[in-house]
């Protein structure tokens, strides 16, 4: 059972706009900033955000990031077979004094 | 770029031991926190451990506490995971993590992960 709850599948035809969402608590993303990471199993995960909504050099800006409250949202616009991967959210909490993720969504490209 | 390459894995048999090694590049290592984050088959990412900059704060996930020690060696630029008591649930993908200049953030580069199989 993760801190975290994403949703565990999302899917989407090329060219649609998916939403992938995160939720957690006040002690994790309520007071502190949320990544994002892709990642295909065995390999390096990639981070796509930091700080909620920072992209580094090299993301698409296909991809977003968002926070409010307790929840944030990964959204990823014209979609492409390239996308599909496992996306995670991470927050550190500050009650447990670690870095917590979600479970993990499975991005499907139709 | 970051560049964290991660070795010491392999197969181990329950209630023996195993020493993580991950060597950093890349970026003025003494600078960040870091972490270890492990995925076992077929789960998904989990936080095992971090360290500050300078060793000063560090933190344990529950399911590895008194059981795994984490330290770093500025001076060689790389960061360790001492693994005592294994288990078959410690069976994981161990990826090292550069975090943020703060303690109490979020990794951003991982390296490719050393694989650890503990089983008899």
């Amino acid at each position: 059972q993760s801190v975290l709850t994403q949703p565990p599948s999302a899917s989407g035809t090329p060219g649609q706009r998916v939403t992938i969402s995160c939720s957690g608590s006040t002690s994790n993303i309520g007071i502190n900033s949320v990544n994002w990471y892709q990642h295909l199993p065995g390999t390096a995960p990639k981070l796509l955000f930091y700080n909620n909504n920072e992209r580094p050099s090299g993301v698409p800006d296909r991809f977003s990031g968002s926070k409010s409250g307790t929840s944030a949202s990964l959204a990823i616009s014209g979609l492409q077979s390239e996308d599909e991967a496992d996306y995670y959210c991470a927050a550190w909490d500050d009650s447990l004094t670690g870095v917590v993720f979600g479970g993990g969504t499975k991005l499907t490209v139709l | 770029e970051a560049q964290l390459v991660e070795s010491g894995g392999g197969l181990v048999q329950p209630g023996r031991s195993l020493r993580l090694s991950c060597a950093a590049s890349g970026f003025t290592f003494d600078d960040y926190a870091m972490h270890w984050v492990r995925q076992a088959p077929g789960r998904g990412l989990e936080w095992v451990s971090g360290i500050s900059w300078n060793s000063g704060r560090i933190g344990y996930a529950d399911s590895v506490k008194g059981r795994f020690t984490i330290s770093r060696d500025n001076a060689k630029n790389s960061l360790y995971l001492q693994m005592n008591s294994l288990t078959p649930e410690d069976t994981a993908l161990y990826h090292c993590a550069k975090g943020g200049r703060g303690f109490g953030e979020s990794p951003h580069q991982w390296g490719q992960g050393t694989l650890v199989t503990v089983s008899s």
